[in-house]
């Protein structure tokens, strides 16, 4: 049950494209497509931006998207605005009912 | 509109007993699995545990098992974590969450967590 790695940080200009890394392992990541993102403003719950990996939930904006390759997921945001300044956590699914997040990153608009 | 409010939260002793509740309104509560996840001060989110719709299955993190223990009534749409034996390490911010799964042969796997409630504050210290 050890955290998924990420990235402590993650940097871009308005309209820029930023990617954040979430890598696991075989047991987890690597063994289910069933890795969700959430975005979590300062003082604020977490919000569920990507799920299965590269699904949308209704209401999220098509500039956030998902992929996966091997043990290590990602997400990606493009058009980068001010008010995706927040901190996102990945998450997967890790067998035997259990679910372990990233340690977490904190995304920087310049 | 689904909405999800912990209580219960506050200061307790090391070593002592709390327990939250999470009322749900807006779904059908039964019919979902539930989720606890934490986040300590300044830190990142610990999944905690999580309990089947009927309350027959629960999992937990390894830091917390015997310790804690996730339970639901399905009659007042409301789950709980009660928490014993706490240490200063369980201080947190305790969500509670509604868990989305995929259920097939009697195994059910996790897409993610769809809605959260605010959070209740549980400081251990003395």
């Amino acid at each position: 049950q050890s955290a998924l790695t990420q990235p402590a940080s993650v940097s871009g200009s308005p309209g820029q494209s930023i990617t954040i890394s979430c890598t696991g392992t075989s047991s987890d990541v690597g063994s289910y497509n069933l890795v969700s993102w959430y975005q979590q403003q300062p003082g604020k719950a977490p919000k569920l931006m990507i799920y299965e990996g590269s699904k949308r939930p209704s209401g999220v904006s098509n500039r956030f998207s998902g992929s996966k390759s091997g043990n290590t997921a990602s997400l990606t945001i493009s058009g980068l605005q001010a008010e995706d300044e927040a901190d996102y956590y990945c998450c997967s699914y890790a067998g035997s009912s259990i679910n372990v997040f990233g340690t977490g990153t904190k995304v920087t608009v310049l | 509109e689904v909405q999800l409010v912990e209580s219960g939260g506050g200061l307790v002793q090391p070593g002592g007993s709390l327990r939250l509740s999470c009322a749900a309104s807006g779904f059908s509560f039964s019919s979902y699995w539930m989720s606890w996840v934490r986040q300590a001060p300044g830190k990142g989110l610990e999944w905690v545990a999580n309990i089947k719709q009927d309350g027959n299955e629960k999992f937990y993190v390894d830091a917390v098992k015997g310790r804690f223990t996730i339970s639901r009534d399905n009659a007042k749409n409301s789950l709980y974590l009660q928490m014993s034996s706490l240490r200063a390490e369980d201080t947190a911010v305790y969500y509670c969450a509604r868990d989305r799964r995929y259920c097939s042969g009697g195994i059910c796997q996790s897409w993610g967590l769809d809605h959260w409630g605010q959070g209740t504050l549980v400081t251990v210290s003395s």
